[in-house]
């Protein structure tokens, strides 16, 4: 079955480090996404790709780095810059130039602790 | 102001109401408007999909996009527990990303 997964499902950050999440889509979409949800907030766009090797900054960038070397694969670095990590990240894919919705990965849960 | 206005309830109501939620935006570029449900800890699901202003129904529920007044809705009929969950309104100008309101969350109680 076709579908985005998102890796791990919780994760633990200490102070400092940086982590990586990994999303992986099997669509064919060529357009991915990286939201961050926070209770009461909503959705905010993190980083967003429309192709391969080229990506932009959303709402909230700072603090975070993305690439996106495959189709398939748009990875999300939390790096220590990053003052609040804690948070539940959710990526997202679609076809680029449709109307279509976003497609949701099931998302991971980054504590800091 | 922010550029969607969604609020975060939470509503309760009893198996079978008639629920109502609603979203209100500033910016008149808006054109694609949907509805996603996320379960908790869990990731959206697109629940409903409008294009400009009109009307569209999908079994129990159905979406409204008034344009003149940037106001967009979700009506769900005959509501059941299943439903309980946040609701999250969604909207976009041409290629750019979604704009998701706060989401509001139900619960219908059986």
């Amino acid at each position: 079955d076709g579908g985005i997964t998102q890796s791990p499902k919780y994760l633990f950050r200490k102070e400092g480090q940086n982590v990586t999440l990994s999303c992986e889509q099997n669509l064919n979409h060529d357009a991915m996404y990286w939201y961050r949800q926070d209770p009461g907030q909503g959705l905010r766009l993190i980083y967003y790709s429309q192709i391969v090797n080229d990506f932009q900054k959303g709402d909230i960038a700072e603090g975070y780095s993305v690439s996106r070397e495959k189709k398939e694969s748009f990875p999300l670095t939390v790096t220590s810059a990053q003052k609040n990590p804690t948070a539940f990240y959710l990526c997202a894919s679609t076809l680029w130039g449709t109307s279509y919705g976003y497609t949701f990965g099931s998302g991971t849960r980054l504590t800091v602790v | 102001q922010k550029e969607v206005e969604q609020d975060p309830g939470p509503l309760s109501v009893p198996e079978g109401a008639i629920v109502s939620l609603n979203c209100t935006y500033s910016n008149s570029a808006f054109q694609y408007f949907m509805w996603y449900r996320q379960y908790s800890r869990k990731g959206p699901e697109l629940l409903m999909y409008t294009y400009s202003s009109g009307n569209k129904e999908d079994g129990r529920f159905t979406a409204q996009v008034d344009k003149s007044s940037k106001y967009i809705s979700l009506f769900i009929r005959d509501s059941q527990p299943s439903d309980s969950a946040t609701y999250l309104c969604a909207m976009r100008a041409g290629n750019t990303p979604l704009v998701f309101g706060k989401g509001t969350r139900l619960s219908v109680i059986a």
